[in-house]
This record gives structure tokens, C-alpha cells and sequence, in this order.
């Protein structure tokens, strides 16, 4: 079973400064894509950044990066320059690309970000 | 935004009801799915569809059946709803592999209370 583990329940970070999120999976398949999802109070599920599984550069969208281990199954979020508007609920997830489970996607239970200003 | 309207948005029913969740896609993509969302558990994949009466089960799919006779439309049937299925409910839609982004694009949610 495919399975995508957050071990942070909650974060905190100061204004202006760095976090990282934790993000470990469990799967045995070899195509798939990675990515991060932020979900504000209004439950809406906004994708942060994307990774294929098949890339070795991480990818990086402004002030997101990520920190992609394949041989490890680790694939951390750094969010640099922290802003109020970061605080959210962010969740890991990955989906399948090829073979029988084609498409399936798993999710972790989610970090909850706070930022203090 | 991608074309994805979920209804009802807020629903609240009777223990032992029917109850059907609706999806709509406009984006013409090959595959479609239902989550759930409770706390403590983030999301939780039902079903999921790979094509036009395509489907398969998820982690929780116990209590739920689907249907999609069209490429833009995927339901969510509660046969009879308890009140452990009272949950927030994403449906969500993603490309086929030769698609450019492979991204999982979310509904709105719909808000169910079963009392």
C-alpha cells in the first residue's frame, strides 16, 4: 500500500524568516509525480508546487522549493521569506503515473503552517 | 481555475437516507476522484475513475459506490448514509500521463452532515 507520511502535525515561523515541512512516502512504483497543496480556512485546495519523480532538479516556484530524495522517499517544502499569507493547512501527496494503479493518488494528514508576525 | 463544479455544496440528511454527490468537469479529463476530509485524517481517497464506467476502489471506499456513464461526470452515492460518513467531500480531476501537467485539480467541497 502506498502510504505519505507528515510527521509535523503543526509548524510555526517567524515573519520574513525559513520553515521546512516533512514529507516521507512509501510506494513502489517508479513513475509518479509529487506535490505540495496548501488549503487556507476557506478549504480550498491550492497547488504550491509539483515535482516529477523522474527529474532530479528540484523544483522551485518563487518562494517555494522543494528538497527531493527519491532514492530516500523524502520530499521536504521550504518556504522562504515567510509571509502572514502562508498560514495554512499544507498537504504532501503523490500520484501514480503508469501501470495498474495508474492515477492513484495518496495524501498525508497535513502540516498545519502558523506564521507570526 | 479548472472547470469543476461539485452539488450539492451543502447537504444535511437523516441517518439511513440516500444521499448522491455530483461532479462536473469541463476539462475533459481522463481521470476523477472523491476524497473525504476529516480532521486529523487529511484526505482520504474513496474512488477513483480512469475512464468512462472505469473505476476502483480507494482506503475508504466501505459505504460508498460511484458511477461515471460520461467523461465529465463522476457521482458519489451514500446507499445509506451513517453518521461517520459526515465529512467534507473533494472531488477532484487529473490528465491523462500524455497531459502536460499531471496536476490534481480540486473541487470546492461539499458539506455533509448526517444526523
Amino acid at each position: 500500500a502506498q502510504t505519505v507520511t507528515q510527521s509535523q502535525p503543526e509548524m510555526s515561523v517567524q515573519e520574513a524568516e525559513t520553515v521546512t515541512l516533512s514529507c516521507t512516502y512509501d510506494t513502489s512504483e517508479s513513475d509518479y509525480y509529487l506535490f505540495w497543496y496548501k488549503q487556507p480556512p476557506s478549504r480550498q485546495m491550492i497547488l504550491v508546487i509539483r515535482q516529477e519523480a523522474y527529474k532530479q532538479q528540484n523544483a522551485t516556484e518563487n518562494r517555494f522549493s522543494v528538497n527531493f530524495q527519491k532514492a530516500a522517499k523524502s520530499f521536504s517544502l521550504k518556504i522562504s521569506d515567510s509571509q502572514l499569507g502562508d498560514a495554512a493547512m499544507y498537504f504532501c501527496a503523490y500520484r501514480i503515473l503508469g501501470n495498474t494503479n495508474a492515477g492513484k493518488s495518496t495524501f498525508g494528514d497535513g502540516t498545519t503552517l502558523t506564521v507570526k508576525p | 481555475d479548472a472547470g469543476i463544479t461539485q452539488s450539492p455544496r451543502h447537504k444535511v440528511t437523516e441517518t439511513g437516507t440516500p444521499v448522491t454527490l455530483r461532479c462536473h468537469q469541463t476539462e475533459n479529463h481522463r481521470y476523477m476522484y472523491w476524497y473525504r476530509q476529516d480532521p486529523g485524517h487529511g484526505l482520504r481517497l474513496i474512488h477513483y475513475s480512469y475512464g468512462v464506467k472505469d473505476t476502483d476502489k480507494g482506503e475508504v471506499s466501505d459505504g460508498y459506490s460511484v458511477s461515471r456513464s460520461k467523461t465529465e461526470d463522476f457521482l458519489l452515492t451514500l446507499e445509506s448514509a451513517t453518521s461517520s460518513q459526515t465529512s467534507v467531500y473533494f472531488c477532484a480531476i487529473s490528465e491523462s500521463e500524455t497531459g502536460v501537467t499531471n496536476t490534481i485539480y480540486f473541487g470546492e467541497g461539499s458539506w455533509l452532515t448526517v444526523v
